[in-house]
């Protein structure tokens, strides 16, 4: 596989549930990052992780666990979620911590909270 | 800070001319993304700009003006599969540079 690869593409989960989104990215990037997108809004910065390190935390509720095991996998777990944190998230790669040669997306996953 | 503007939508004909707008303010500049992104797939990456001037690859062109905090995306010959929303992304300045994005602008193409 190349690029970035987001699994499941998509997730219904209830307020109480547990799930985990996966990212793994194939094009030996060093710096991934957590999107969120809703419907009319801007994708919005949640975290970053540069060389597995977490660089950046957007004040994204505790609700949202990231974790990056290397450089190449990204984990987004997801407990006690509310409906508005229905979305599409989006999991993005670039080859050093900055944005000077742009980011590379995954298609996301889809998540409806009921 | 930064404030991205950019039209919500945009109606064109196919093989006609568009030009979508980008306005934005930023304390600093480092460069200027412009992406595409269709229904339910990832934001694919269409063009870059950090000098003044004009970009073009293909029917895709885009401008940038530093001093005015001014992008636009051109695209010409318009083909239906050109239909999707087009985001256009600041470098955040400062923190080992960020992707900033506008809310896009939804294009859609028809006959």
């Amino acid at each position: 596989e190349t690029g970035v690869t987001q699994t499941p593409r998509h997730l219904v989960m209830g307020m109480t549930n547990k799930k985990s989104l996966k990212c793994e990215q194939h094009l030996g990037h060093n710096a991934m990052y957590w999107y969120k997108q809703s419907a009319k809004k801007p994708l919005e910065l949640m975290f970053v992780y540069n060389f597995k390190e977490q660089t950046e935390n957007n004040s994204v509720p505790s609700r949202f666990s990231p974790e990056c095991p290397n450089s190449s996998h990204l984990f987004l777990h997801l407990h006690t979620l509310q409906p508005e944190d229905s979305a599409l998230y989006l999991c993005a790669s670039s080859q050093d911590g900055t944005a000077n040669y742009g980011y590379t997306f995954g298609s996301g996953t889809r998540l409806t909270v009921v | 800070g930064q404030n991205i503007d950019q039209p919500t939508e945009m109606t064109a004909t196919e093989g006609a001319i568009v030009q979508i707008n980008c306005t934005y303010q930023t304390s600093g500049f480092n460069g200027l993304f412009w992406y595409q992104q269709h229904a339910g797939e990832a934001p694919t990456f269409l063009s870059y700009n950090v000098l003044d001037g004009l970009e073009e690859k293909g029917r895709f062109s885009s401008f940038l003006s530093r001093s005015k905090g001014y992008s636009y995306l051109l695209l010409k010959e318009l083909q239906m599969k050109d239909s999707a929303s087009y985001l256009c992304a600041p470098i955040r300045p400062g923190g080992g540079n960020k992707l900033t994005f506008g809310t896009g602008t939804q294009l859609k193409v028809e006959l």
